[in-house]
């Protein structure tokens, strides 16, 4: 198993849709969990940060599910401006890195 | 403003040529970190700095070289013996939290491009 995992995509949603990404890590000792915005040949930026189990900012959702290994990212209400790679990203314990899943992209269509 | 510099933005290379890509943050992170990211992959570790005078290899070392002289600055050689530079190159800062924890921040990358 793959230390982090994500499906690829793309998600083709609509303007309005609620769409959810998954996550999935390999070492259930991880203590944080990140995830990253990427728009195309830019750099990562973060978008929310789960240390328990979960956050919330706006229309963006994330939760951690500890016994299955996973973390989901929900946005609701899409935009188009939400077109995008989101990147999901685990520290492991005892490191002060991060190691990033493939990533999944998100098409908003109008 | 505070944040992460990544110089330059583009860079070519001939094959045989050792090059920096240079790395400068004035965050005061004690941490800072270099990825490479190629198409469809994710973000791979080539190495990192958790303080002045000391780094580690990250899983993809081979090739390449860094030093940290300076707490803002980690400058990265991609050298000759790297066989596939070509990639878009992510340098990130972050702050050591208690356990581990981090936030990293990125840089706006260097695309480098073997010619």
């Amino acid at each position: 198993r793959k230390e982090v995992e994500q499906d690829p995509g793309p998600f083709n949603v609509p303007e309005g849709a609620t769409v959810a990404f998954n996550c999935t890590y390999s070492n259930s000792a991880s203590q944080s969990f990140f995830w990253y915005r990427q728009d195309c040949r830019k750099e990562p930026k973060l978008l929310m940060s789960v240390y328990s189990s979960g956050n919330e900012d706006g229309r963006f959702t994330a939760q951690l599910n500890r016994a299955s290994q996973y973390i989901s990212l929900l946005i609701r209400d899409s935009k188009l401006s939400d077109s995008a790679t989101y990147l999901c990203a685990v520290n492991p314990p005892g490191y002060s890195t991060l190691t990033f899943g493939k990533g999944t992209m998100l098409l908003v269509s109008p | 403003d505070g944040g992460i510099t990544q110089s330059p933005k583009y860079l070519f290379r001939k094959e045989g040529q050792n090059v920096t890509l240079s790395c400068e943050q004035n965050l005061n992170h004690d941490a800072m970190y270099w990825y490479r990211q190629d198409p469809g992959q994710g973000l791979r570790l080539i190495y990192y700095s958790q303080i002045v005078n000391d780094f580690q290899k990250g899983d993809i070392a081979e090739g390449y070289s860094v030093s940290r002289e300076k707490k803002e600055s980690f400058p990265l050689t991609v050298t000759s013996a790297q066989k596939n530079p070509t990639a878009f190159y992510l340098c990130a800062s972050s702050i050591i939290l208690g356990r581990g924890n981090t936030e990293a921040f990125f840089g706006q990358g260097t695309r480098l491009t073997v010619v």
